[in-house]
């Protein structure tokens, strides 16, 4: 079956070290998106990929870096320089750039201490 | 910037009711999509509307494009049912980028 993969589920970070959270497709998807959710807000768009080798910043894109060197594959780096890390990430992919049909990772909520 | 507005923020039903959850937006849309979040945290898009009605289950979605707002009903409730469900819009020409709502809370007691 066809879907999204998010790893790991829950992740624990000390304080400045940076962590990468996996998303897989094998959707055959060109677009992919980061979003960060907070308590009492809606999702936040954080890097957003409509083909291989590029990327684009959302809204709070300041202390993540993102990569798509495969179609299948968005992987979100959260570094020291996200000064609220805590937080629970969502990646999805969509059919091109319109966010049609739209799929959702299980999310990973990582918590910095 | 569309802004999207959820009512109500919490649902609390008894199994069997009818129930209906509401999301308006400011400006032009291109599409909305209706989502259900689980406990868990995983997302499932229920419907994505552009114009009119559609049925999937005991879940409908209708959209009024003119008066900016669309409707979830469901049917026949469960606690089951019990889930954050999220109305998020897509606009502008690329369509790349969603704007959510803060999600209805809806629980359903046996």
């Amino acid at each position: 079956d066809g879907g999204i993969t998010q790893s790991p589920k829950y992740l624990f970070r000390k304080e400045g070290q940076n962590v990468t959270l996996s998303c897989e497709q094998n959707l055959n998807h060109d677009a992919m998106y980061w979003y960060r959710q907070d308590p009492g807000q809606g999702l936040r768009l954080i890097y957003y990929s409509q083909i291989v080798n590029d990327f684009q910043k959302g809204d709070i894109a300041e202390g993540y870096s993102v990569s798509r060197e495969k179609k299948e594959s968005f992987p979100l780096t959260v570094t020291s320089a996200q000064k609220n890390p805590t937080a629970f990430y969502l990646c999805a992919s969509s059919i091109g750039a319109r966010m049609l049909e739209a799929f959702f990772g299980q999310g990973t909520r990582l918590t910095v201490v | 910037k569309n802004e999207v507005e959820q009512s109500p923020q919490n649902l609390t039903a008894q199994e069997g009711e009818f129930i209906t959850i509401n999301c308006s937006y400011s400006v032009g849309i291109s599409a909305l999509h209706w989502l259900q979040q689980h406990p868990g945290g995983g997302i499932v898009s229920l419907f994505m509307l552009s114009s009119g009605k559609k049925k999937h289950g005991r879940l409908i979605a209708t959209i009024n494009i003119q008066e900016k707002h669309s409707s979830l009903h469901i049917t026949a409730s469960h606690p089951r049912d019990s889930a954050v469900y999220i109305c998020a819009v897509s606009s502008g020409g690329s369509n790349y980028k969603l704007t959510f709502g803060k999600g209805t809370l809806l629980t359903v007691n046996p």
